[in-house]
C-alpha cells in the first residue's frame, strides 16, 4: 500500500500570503495519478487539482499543483478567505487507493 | 448535474451490519468507478472501495473482508455493506463517482453512529 505523507500539518497565513502543501509517498505515483482535494468544515471534499497538475472545472487558477514520482505539491498563489480549510491529497495509481493525513491552512 | 444522495440507518448496534446505498440523479451509472470513502470524528479520509458500472470491485484490505460494494444499474443506486461493526466504524460515510480511479464527485455524506 502507497502511503502518502502531507507536511505540514498546519499552514498558518494571511491573505494574500502564497500556500505551499507537500505530498510525499512511499513509493511511485505511476502516470501522476494523485489528486488534491479542499474540505471544509461540515461539507464534503471538493476535487481541486486531478492527474498532478490538472485543474478540476471551476477551480480558480490560484490553485496549481505540480510534483511526479514520489513528491507532489499544491500551491496557492494567494490565499483567499474562503481558501482557509483542510487539503488532502489522494493517489489512485494503486489499489488500495490512499489519502493523505490532511493539511490545515489556517488564518494566522 | 449529476448528484449522490447517500441514505441508511444513522444508528447501528456492534456486531451488526451497517448498510447504506447512493442514489445517482441526473446521469448514469455506467461508465463511471463508484466509489464508498469514510471520515471518523475529526480524522481524515478512508477509501473504502469502488464498483465498477461493470460489476468490478475493489476493497481496501484493511476492511478484513468486512466490505461489500454493489451497483443496481436499473435503480441507478449502489450500496454498501459493512459486517461485524464496531465502535470504529462510527463515520460520515460518502459515496462519490469517478470516470477513473479517483473520485471527482462526492455526496454530501451521511453520518454512521455504532453504538448499542
Amino acid at each position: 500500500e502507497i502511503v502518502l505523507t502531507q507536511s505540514p500539518d498546519t499552514l498558518s497565513l494571511s491573505p494574500g500570503d502564497r500556500a505551499t502543501l507537500s505530498c510525499r509517498a512511499t513509493e511511485t505515483v505511476t502516470n501522476n495519478f494523485l489528486a488534491w482535494f479542499q474540505q471544509k468544515p461540515g461539507q464534503a471534499p471538493t476535487l481541486l487539482i486531478d492527474d498532478g497538475s490538472y485543474r478540476a472545472p471551476g477551480i480558480p487558477d490560484r490553485f496549481s499543483g505540480s510534483g511526479s514520482g514520489t513528491d507532489f505539491t499544491l500551491t496557492i498563489s494567494r490565499v483567499e478567505p474562503e481558501d482557509f480549510a483542510m487539503y488532502y491529497c489522494l493517489q489512485a495509481s494503486h489499489a488500495p487507493l490512499s489519502f493523505g493525513g490532511g493539511t490545515r491552512v489556517e488564518l494566522k | 448535474q449529476v448528484q449522490l444522495q447517500e441514505s441508511g440507518p444513522g444508528l447501528v448496534k456492534p456486531l451488526e451490519t451497517l448498510s447504506l446505498t447512493c442514489d445517482v440523479s441526473g446521469g448514469s451509472i455506467s461508465g463511471y468507478y463508484w466509489h464508498w470513502i469514510r471520515q471518523a470524528p475529526g480524522k481524515g479520509l478512508e477509501w473504502l472501495g469502488f464498483v465498477h458500472h461493470s460489476g468490478t470491485t475493489n476493497y481496501n484490505p484493511s476492511l478484513q473482508s468486512r466490505v461489500t460494494i454493489s451497483a443496481d444499474t436499473s435503480k441507478s443506486r449502489y450500496s454498501l455493506r459493512l459486517n461485524s461493526v464496531t465502535a470504529a466504524d462510527t463515520a460520515m460515510y460518502y459515496c462519490a463517482r469517478g470516470a477513473g480511479w479517483t473520485p471527482e464527485f462526492w455526496g454530501q455524506g451521511t453520518l454512521v453512529t455504532v453504538s448499542s
